[in-house]
């Protein structure tokens, strides 16, 4: 199965640790999406690659955020000096050019900042 | 401000059993997804709809999009357990860039 994968499932951390995400999309997908989703909530959007390119970023992502896509393919989050209020979700998604609405999640990672 | 509002928030019926549920919104969209999620998973993409009035179907699910491409509706036909899941819509604004705005989902139990 070629489906989109995130590496870690879980991630517990302490707060002002720094944590990274890893985010492999669709082989074909040239779109990526970052989300995050709180308990009770739908995901909420957070950043967007076109390629390598980083087209857009919520006010959701703070200047401790940072998202990388480097050669187009995989892409990484990465979160500075963690708050307890970063405790949530992190959703990857990826979709084809065609259809760009068409988002096809990962299995999310969740993190738990103590 | 939630631009896509879902209904009914919780939804508890038997085996068998037919539903609803609602996704509205004041805005137009391009597209409109349907997604459902198990906890502690990602949300599993069930179907697109793009044209004003749009009926797609899969297996005994129906999804409507309104004619003004505003709303959406869900259709389970003798609901399984299986179907038990929070049910995410998203819409999709369109230009250049296809994030998904999504509502707070309509959490679904299908009792044996």
């Amino acid at each position: 199965d070629t489906g989109v994968s995130q590496d870690p499932r879980h991630k517990i951390t302490k707060r002002g640790q720094n944590v990274t995400f890893r985010c492999d999309p669709i082989s074909e997908h040239n779109r990526l999406y970052w989300y995050r989703q709180t308990l009770g909530q739908g995901p909420e959007f957070l950043t967007y690659f076109q390629n390598e390119a980083q087209l857009e970023k919520s006010r959701l992502l703070s200047d401790r955020f940072s998202a990388e896509r480097p050669k187009g393919s995989f892409s990484t989050l990465e979160i500075q000096r963690t708050e307890q209020g970063d405790s949530a979700m992190y959703l990857c998604a990826s979709s084809p050019s065609g259809t760009p609405g068409e988002q096809y999640f990962g299995p999310g990672t969740r993190l738990t900042v103590t | 401000t939630q631009l896509l509002e879902q209904s009914p928030q919780f939804l508890s019926i038997q085996e068998g059993e037919n539903l609803t549920v609602y996704c509205n919104s004041s805005s137009v969209f391009s597209s409109l997804q349907w997604y459902r999620q198990e906890p502690g998973e990602g949300p599993v993409l069930l179907v697109t709809v793009v044209t004003g009035g749009e009926v797609k179907k899969l297996k005994r699910l129906t999804f409507q999009f309104g004619d003004a491409r505003k709303d959406s509706s869900l259709h389970i036909t003798a609901a399984q357990p299986g179907d038990t899941g929070l049910y995410l819509c998203a819409g999709a604004r369109g230009g250049s860039n296809y994030k998904l705005t999504f509502g707070k989902g309509t959490l679904l139990t299908v009792n044996p």
